[in-house]
Parts: C-alpha cells; structure tokens; sequence
C-alpha cells in the first residue's frame, strides 16, 4: 500500500484569510494527483485531477500545484470563506502492477466568520 | 442528471446477517470501485471493476465480494457482516483509472452489532 500523507491533519483560519495544505506522495510510478473537497454529510466532489510535473490548476479562490519529482503537491485557497469548512482529501494514481488511486486521511478547514 | 446512486444510505444489522448495497451510476463510466472510510483512515479501496465481469481485489477485500454484470450496477456483498465492517462505504465511478475524477455516491454508513 502507497504512503499518501497530508499536512496539517487540522485547521482554524479568519474569514478572509488565505491558506495552504500538504499532500505527499511516492513518486516512483506517479501517473496521477487528485484533490477532492469533502463536505460533511456529503460525498467527496472532484476539485483536479493533474498529472504533468509542474503543473497548476485553478477553480475560483482554489488552485493546486504539483511536484512529481519529489512527490508533493499544495493545495491553496485564497480569501477563506465559510462555505470553503470541508475536509480536503488528496489522492495518488499510481501504475504498479495495476493503476490504483490511494487517499490520504485529509485536512480537515474550518473557516470561522 | 450525472449521478452515482447508493442504497440504502443507513443500515444497521447483526452479526452473520447477509447484505448487499447497491450501487448504480449513470454515466456510462467504466470503472467503478468501493472504497470504506474509518476515523483516522484514509478511504481504502475494497474492490474494483475495470468494465463488465472483470473485478480485482483493492487493499481490504475481506469479507466482500461483489459483482458486475451490467455496466451501471456494482453490488457490494457482505455474506456475513461482522462488527469491524461497521463503517461507512461509498461507491465511485470514472470513465478511466487513475488519471481522470472519481465521482462518489452518497455513501452508506454501515452498523454491524
């Protein structure tokens, strides 16, 4: 089993502010980074998808860069608002004897007002 | 609307009772998958399907099974349930393996006693 993890587990940001997380993964075998924006009592909803090394990618207030070389990606999101509070989840697509997609445990943003 | 449909979305049985959750997706993806999610654990991957009768065991097939005979349709089988398959579980699908989005069902939040 791949080692996907995220930074932080947690974390409290101001309305307005801007934040970061962490996702680290092996790079042996790389094909694919997900991102994934989990709101509670909801299902996981696709935010990138992105496979060439440096790559970045931008929705709205969020963007996601991507390092396969070392094997990491930040995920950034800029002005927080309050509907941004969800659990943040990063996946790895890797091709070694079959192509599977490992999760991390996520980062959980609570944006308070 | 493009959706993946679990049911049921709450479940509680006993020990030794056998079920199965459905899933069901309409967009004609060829992948599917059935991942479990635990406090602390990322979501981990049961089983997997690459396209009509052919499945693969993910990281934690024990106790599982499942089937695809129709393209749409991918159960998910507990012949007999135990207390630590309480969990919840979602359903996902994508139209190819590790570098295109998943999309999640509403998931099922399973309680075995």
């Amino acid at each position: 089993i791949l080692n996907v993890e995220q930074s932080p587990q947690s974390l409290h940001v101001q309305e307005g502010d801007s934040t970061n997380f962490t996702c680290s993964f092996p790079s042996s075998n790389f094909y694919a980074l997900h991102w994934y924006r989990w709101e509670t009592a909801k299902s996981p909803e696709a935010l990138f998808v992105m496979t060439l090394n440096g790559d970045e990618k931008k929705k709205g207030r969020i963007s996601a860069t991507l390092n396969t070389k070392e094997g990491y990606s930040y995920l950034y999101i800029k002005g927080s608002q309050p509907e941004d509070s969800a659990t943040y989840l990063c996946a790895s697509g890797n091709s070694g004897g079959y192509q599977k997609v490992t999760f991390g445990t996520g980062t959980k943003l609570q944006v308070i007002p | 609307e493009a959706q993946v449909t679990q049911n049921p979305r709450y479940l509680i049985t006993v020990t030794g009772k056998k079920l199965t959750v459905t899933c069901s997706q309409n967009m004609n993806h060829e992948y599917m998958s059935w991942y479990r999610q635990d406090p602390g654990l990322g979501l981990r991957q049961i089983y997997y399907s690459m396209n009509v009768e052919v499945t693969d065991k993910g990281d934690v097939p024990e106790g599982y099974k499942v089937s695809r005979k129709e393209k749409r349709n991918f159960p998910l089988i507990l012949e007999s349930p135990s207390p630590n398959q309480t969990s919840l579980y979602f359903c996902a699908s994508s139209r190819g393996w590790v570098n295109t989005e998943a999309f999640f069902g509403q998931g099922t939040r399973l309680t075995v006693v």
